[in-house]
């Protein structure tokens, strides 16, 4: 069955580095997520990516994070200066179309010390 | 915010059926309703959707009331890897909708020897 990956699966950075978090959606996929989940809190949406574009984000989604899918296959967040409150999961997701149900990696723990 | 109600926890015997309830009273007429699960911090894990007619797939089956404000989530024969949070989604299905969802608590789901 394929599969989202997202690599690392455990990043540890200090306060106010940039780090980059990958993702491989699904290959004939078209429609791209990021999700965060703090933990012991809710799943939140990030942000939707369609047709090399953000089509959608959230109130979380500042100027502080950016998505790029850089050659086709990759899909990333890049969270610049990283604050201890970053600390959290996160997901990346794809789907072939937005009414249907998408596939979740299973995630990257990022944790800011 | 999430627009559905569902109970914090739920037990059910191995080998039973799980019946998740989730209380959607405000839904719109081009809202869907999703259901997904989490499973010890992994991704959430796509399992079924419908607007309103009821919906079987190989791993579970959807129930919604005719006045859409409430459905039901049945897996048929309950295992112990069933254990997770299951979380009911409502959200539109139309051309300007990119997919996101917005999770609320979901229902604990201990399914027990």
């Amino acid at each position: 069955e394929p599969e989202v990956t997202q690599t690392p699966s455990h990043q540890v950075t200090q306060m106010g580095q940039e780090v980059i978090l990958r993702c491989v959606p699904i290959s004939n996929h078209l429609y791209f997520y990021w999700y965060r989940q703090i933990l012991g809190q809710k799943v939140e949406f990030l942000v939707s990516f369609y047709n090399n574009e953000i089509s959608e984000k959230s109130e979380i989604f500042d100027d502080q994070f950016s998505v790029e899918r850089p050659d086709g296959s990759n899909f990333t967040l890049k969270i610049r200066s990283t604050k201890l409150e970053d600390s959290a999961m996160y997901f990346c997701a794809s789907g072939q179309s937005p009414f249907n149900g998408y596939t979740f990696g299973s995630g990257t723990r990022l944790t800011v010390v | 915010d999430a627009k559905t109600t569902q109970p914090p926890s739920m037990d059910c015997a191995e080998g039973r059926a799980a019946n998740l309830p989730c209380n959607h009273s405000t839904i719109s007429g081009n809202e869907y309703v999703y259901w997904y699960r989490q499973i010890h911090s992994q991704g959430p894990q796509y399992i079924i959707h419908g607007l309103k007619n009821n919906e079987t797939n190989e791993m579970a089956s959807l129930i919604i009331t005719e006045d859409r404000k409430s459905s039901t989530l049945i897996l048929p024969h309950a295992t112990l890897r069933d254990t997770a949070v299951y979380y009911c989604i409502v959200r539109p299905n139309y051309g300007g909708s990119q997919g996101n969802l917005i999770f609320g608590k979901g229902t604990k789901l201990s399914v027990k020897p």
